[in-house]
């Protein structure tokens, strides 16, 4: 399978703490994008990087792309409640083929 | 309103009946998907259209079929729906046309089978 695979499964911090979740894949990619899904609901896209990239920022998100380990990690700076959620990555190998999506990693943020 | 619309949000069938979930979408996005979501399997791809004359199977079509409407409607049905057909289904859309191919994620039909 060419999915990706994200570690660890799941993830309690505190409030104000960083979290950091991580995602593997297989195969070259065009892209790697992640997502958030709070419970029951639909995904949404956080962050997306580029092959050609090696760090983007948005807010309180940073995302690295470690194309020789065929990996990347999205960091939560300073969680808060809110961002209690479960969170994807997903990856672009070409324009003809789909996205293909991790399994996820359920974050809690404690109060 | 929403830009991608799915209907019905919630629906209770039982086993051998025939049901029909409709995605309707408002971003001119020539690309649409369908998932489901079970619990501690992520998203699995049903089926995906990279345009109105394009349908494609997923990792799980069996079972399952599509059509494509129009560039803005894409339905699942589930000719004879059977209990391990009981999940979160979402349909999607996206748009390569910047090469990014990011996905926008309808609400979401909570379907059960019984």
């Amino acid at each position: 399978s060419q999915q990706g695979e994200e570690d660890p499964q799941a993830l309690s911090i505190q409030e104000g703490e960083n979290a950091t979740m991580n995602c593997s894949y297989k195969t070259s990619i065009n892209n790697l994008q992640w997502y958030r899904q709070n419970s029951g609901r639909g995904l949404v896209h956080l962050i997306l990087i580029r092959s050609n990239e090696r760090e983007k920022h948005s807010g309180r998100l940073r995302v690295t792309l470690d194309t020789s380990k065929k990996s990347s990690s999205l960091l939560i700076t300073a969680s808060r409640a809110a961002d209690t959620a479960s969170y994807f990555c997903a990856t672009v190998f070409s324009g003809n083929t789909p996205l293909v999506f991790g399994k996820g990693t359920r974050l809690s943020v404690i109060a | 309103d929403a830009d991608v619309t799915q209907t019905p949000r919630n629906r209770i069938t039982k086993t051998g009946k025939r049901i029909m979930l409709e995605c309707s979408q408002t971003k001119g996005h020539d690309r649409m998907y369908w998932y489901r979501q079970d619990p501690g399997l992520g998203l699995r791809l049903i089926y995906y259209s990279f345009d109105v004359k394009d349908i494609n199977k997923g990792e799980i079509s069996d079972g399952y079929s599509v059509s494509r409407q129009a560039q803005a409607k894409f339905s699942l049905s589930l000719e004879s729906a059977i209990p391990n057909q009981t999940a979160l289904y979402f349909c999607a859309t996206s748009d390569y046309a910047r090469g990014t191919d990011t996905q926008y994620f309808g609400p979401g039909t909570r379907l059960t089978v019984l």
